[in-house]
């Protein structure tokens, strides 16, 4: 049974029409992390929630934003996806952020943007 | 700058055959990871090494850390079809522990 769950598997949005991607976890895991990974390049890390603390990377757009409403939910929200915003969305968790815990991923979504 | 260098990019090869996928940076790293990608689907993970020098295997899968700490590789002996896949190497960067820094990945091709 999947773990950390992504919906959905593929969206398609207008440029600049807000868009949400969302993750659920049934692992009671404390870190969620969202991370992009453009065509043929490695995920790069856009944000992590440590529980209810949001941890936002230095050189994430403001055009990218995150809740986390619950243990199990985490939702990315994108106020005006431009077209290099097309990539595949991946969610993950761990237990802790040390160093050698397991990330657990989704699926992912790949959002274009027409 | 791409912190993680992976080589090769692309590898195609005929079943049977052995492999190596290489994971190179300038950094020290506290733990390093590797996941295998399928399509459509998010990495998985295939091994941790946290010890400069360590050698882990997974079935015909062998991973190991750099004395340095600095890089890794996997070997795959007798590759199979069912290896294709994208392979992606991480990194946990010593003074940030929580924060994997991923290669981008050998993108592996085992034919029939």
């Amino acid at each position: 049974d999947a773990m950390v769950i992504q919906n959905p598997r593929y969206q398609v949005t207008q440029f600049g029409k807000p868009v949400t991607l969302s993750c659920s976890q049934t692992l009671n895991h404390n870190v969620m992390y969202w991370y992009q990974q453009k065509s043929s390049q490695a995920p790069k890390l856009l944000f992590h929630y440590y529980d209810k603390d949001f941890n936002n990377e230095a050189d994430t757009p403001d055009n990218f934003q995150s809740r986390r409403p619950n243990t199990s939910f985490c939702f990315l929200d994108i106020r005006s996806p431009g077209l290099g915003d097309a990539a595949m969305y991946l969610c993950a968790t761990s237990r802790r952020t040390t160093t050698n815990e397991k990330l657990f991923f989704g699926s992912g979504t790949q959002l274009s943007v027409l | 700058t791409q912190l993680l260098e992976q080589s090769p990019q692309f590898l195609s090869i005929q079943e049977g055959e052995n492999l190596t996928v290489y994971c190179n940076s300038s950094s020290v790293f506290s733990s390093l990871q590797w996941y295998r990608q399928e399509p459509g689907e998010g990495p998985v993970l295939l091994v941790t090494v946290v010890t400069g020098g360590e050698v882990k295997k997974l079935k015909r899968l062998t991973f190991q850390f750099g004395d340095a700490r600095k890089d890794s590789s996997l070997h795959i002996t007798a590759a199979q079809p069912g290896d294709t896949g994208l392979y992606l190497c991480a990194g946990a960067l010593v003074d940030s522990s929580y924060k994997l820094i991923f290669g981008s990945g050998t993108r592996l091709l085992v034919r029939p």
